[in-house]
Formats: structure tokens, C-alpha cells, sequence
């Protein structure tokens, strides 16, 4: 079956824009995450989504938003872009979040310039 | 919140040696998962292993949850093995899951041919 698949791949934005990122999860899968990988701080937890509903938020300011929609795609969104923001972005889904293997797409790299 | 340290940070070996992975972990565990991060940056799956032994081919891991620490064996290791693992974490808190991985730092492997 087919994985995690996220879009764009690869982005490059300007200082102050704003960017989209899209993840549509494994079939039958309900719970989406986000995360953000830097060479400074690894891995870190954006937000996680089921059935529509955030249930948990990582440690980042409110530029940093999501959604899921009722076919269990989620976007997340960036706004007024930093260059700190500059990251490998990935998504994970997992049939429920706690007790389940979660999978990971190819992620997507956004560069600011 | 739960702490994930891995070791060592840095690992070369020659082709065809053996190595052992640690990942050492703060609190109780619901879900513990190993990933190999390819050059690409995608994480890809290689245990779900919150207790317990599994083996896969040349990898094995092994995760004892009351002590609170996972191992991932690798033997005979090929070049094509190279690069970061990465131990995840999720973890119960009052209410249950927290519904997000902590991922430690990662071991960079270097396989040498």
C-alpha cells in the first residue's frame, strides 16, 4: 500500500512569506504528525492530529499552525517566514498515536532565503 | 517531559564487524521505535519494539522496558548501513499517551568497505 506522501519536496521561500506544507497519511491511518529537523536541535514535535482534533502542540510560536481534514490529509502552515525556519519538515501517520508504529514520509525541505 | 539518550553520538566500523546501538530512556514507555534516517532524509522503519526482542535479518533490537534503556544490534555491517539511527519514544503521562515521539540525537554510523 502506499506510504506517507508529502508535498512539496523541496521549497524555497523568501523572509516573510508564508508556506503550505501537505501530508496525506496511509490509508486507513487517523493520526497525523508534524515534525521539524535541524542540524542544531534534532527532531522536534510540531503537532499531532486525530479525527480533525489537535491533541497536542510541541514547543513553537504561533506562526506554526495546522489541520486535518476529514480524509485524514493534514497541512501545516508557517507564517511570516524566518530563517530559522529553514528545516526538513516530516510527517507521520499512525493508525492511533500510543500504541502503534508510527511511518514517516520523505519530508519536505524548505529553505528561507 | 521524557528524556531519550542515545549512544555512542559517532560510531565507524570496517565492513563486515558488529555493533551495538543504546538508546536510554527517562520514563515509562508506551511506544519505542528504531528508524535509520537515508541520505535523502526520509526515516525509515526499523523496530516497534516498546518490550521485547525482534530480529530482522542482520538487525536485532532488544528493549527492556523496566530498566528503561533499548539496544539495536547490527551484524556484519555493510556500507549500505551507514548513517544516523535514531531511537523515538512516546510516552504515558496522567491522562495516557502524550501523543508525540521524542527522538534522541541519533548515532552516526560509518561503515568503512
Amino acid at each position: 500500500k502506499a506510504g506517507v506522501t508529502q508535498t512539496p519536496r523541496y521549497l524555497i521561500k523568501t523572509r516573510g512569506q508564508q508556506v503550505t506544507l501537505s501530508c496525506s497519511p496511509i490509508s486507513g491511518h487517523r493520526s497525523v504528525s508534524w515534525y521539524q529537523q535541524t542540524p542544531g536541535q534534532g527532531l522536534q514535535f510540531l503537532f499531532e492530529y486525530f479525527s480533525e482534533t489537535q491533541r497536542n502542540k510541541g514547543n513553537f510560536p504561533g506562526r506554526f499552525s495546522g489541520r486535518q481534514f476529514s480524509n485524514s490529509r493534514s497541512e501545516m502552515n508557517v507564517s511570516t517566514l524566518e530563517l530559522g525556519d529553514s528545516a526538513l519538515y516530516l510527517c507521520a501517520s499512525s493508525f492511533v498515536s500510543g500504541t502503534t508504529e508510527a511511518f514517516f514520509g520523505q519530508g519536505t525541505r524548505l529553505t528561507v532565503v | 517531559g521524557i528524556q531519550v539518550e542515545q549512544s555512542p553520538p559517532d560510531l565507524i566500523l570496517q565492513e563486515g564487524a558488529n555493533s551495538t546501538l543504546r538508546c536510554n530512556f527517562s520514563d515509562s514507555v508506551n511506544n519505542l521505535q528504531w528508524f535509520h534516517q537515508n541520505p535523502w532524509g526520509q526515516l525509515i522503519n526499523l523496530f516497534y519494539i516498546p518490550s521485547g526482542t525482534k530480529q530482522n535479518g542482520r538487525l536485532s533490537a532488544t528493549t527492556v522496558a523496566t530498566e528503561r534503556y533499548s539496544l539495536l544490534y547490527i551484524s556484519s555491517s555493510q556500507t549500505t548501513d551507514s548513517g544516523v539511527y535514531f531511537c523515538a519514544v512516546e510516552s504515558f503521562n496522567s491522562g495516557g499517551s502524550n501523543y508525540k515521539l521524542t527522538f534522541g540525537k541519533g548515532t552516526l554510523l560509518t561503515v568503512n568497505p
